[in-house]
């Protein structure tokens, strides 16, 4: 079974544009969640989908949004960059809500670097 | 506000020696807790998780975890600490999806 995908592994983008990441999740999983990494903060969750509804939501602004499709593939946008956006930016599947006991799944990241 | 807490961002330990890594969880329900491991320019992979079956929990390569309720605790030990086991360890909290800020484990030979 193919784990999670994060696509682009990594981006360069300047202050002000704005970013689109991509993830899907392992086949079979309805819960996408998104956390931004920083070796300052740690790990930090933005948000959660289940079937297309955002389910929860971290304490970032609205700058930070994503959306959920059928196929349970999940976007992450971000708008308006500021520099302390750089961080990695890991999506995690999980069979149901990652709230629960169920082990969530993690992928590789994408590694943002704001310039 | 950060439900988990690690202490000690970097851990540096013998080959061959105890691994011990701490995380206290601020939950008055407890929670669901996992610790997770991540390598490198990888993601995070689950070591093992504690939902309420059994206080002792064993995960991979010979890691495991003890919850204790009043100690309000999930600290993650391994008898021996292998190279391989240079990585970053994290703590979490099935209440708000919370995470500790992490533990970086040294092995020196």
């Amino acid at each position: 079974k193919a784990g999670v995908t994060q696509t682009p592994r990594y981006l360069i983008k300047t202050r002000g544009q704005q970013v689109t990441l991509s993830c899907s999740p392992i086949s079979g999983h309805r819960s996408v969640s998104w956390y931004q990494q920083t070796p300052g903060q740690g790990l930090q969750f933005l948000f959660e989908y289940f079937s297309e509804t955002q389910r929860n939501k971290g304490n970032f602004p609205g700058r930070f949004s994503g959306r959920q499709f059928s196929n349970s593939r999940s976007e992450m946008n971000v708008s308006t960059l500021e520099l302390g956006d750089s961080a990695l930016y890991l999506c995690a599947s999980s069979l149901v809500l990652a709230g629960s006991n169920n082990e969530q799944f993690f992928g590789p990241g994408t590694r943002l670097t704001v310039l | 506000a950060q439900s988990v807490t690690q202490l000690g961002s970097h851990v540096s330990v013998s080959e061959g020696a105890l691994v011990l890594l701490r995380c206290n969880y601020s939950s008055s329900v407890p929670p669901y807790l996992f610790w997770y491991v991540q390598y490198p320019n990888q993601g995070l992979q689950l070591l093992l998780k504690y939902t309420s079956a059994a206080t002792l929990v064993k995960g991979i390569n010979d890691f495991e975890a003890e919850f204790k309720k009043s100690e309000t605790s999930f600290h993650l030990t391994k008898p021996s600490a292998h190279m391989s086991d240079a990585a970053e360890y994290f703590c979490a909290s099935n209440n708000r999806l919370a995470f500790g800020k992490g533990n970086q484990v040294v092995v020196i030979p």
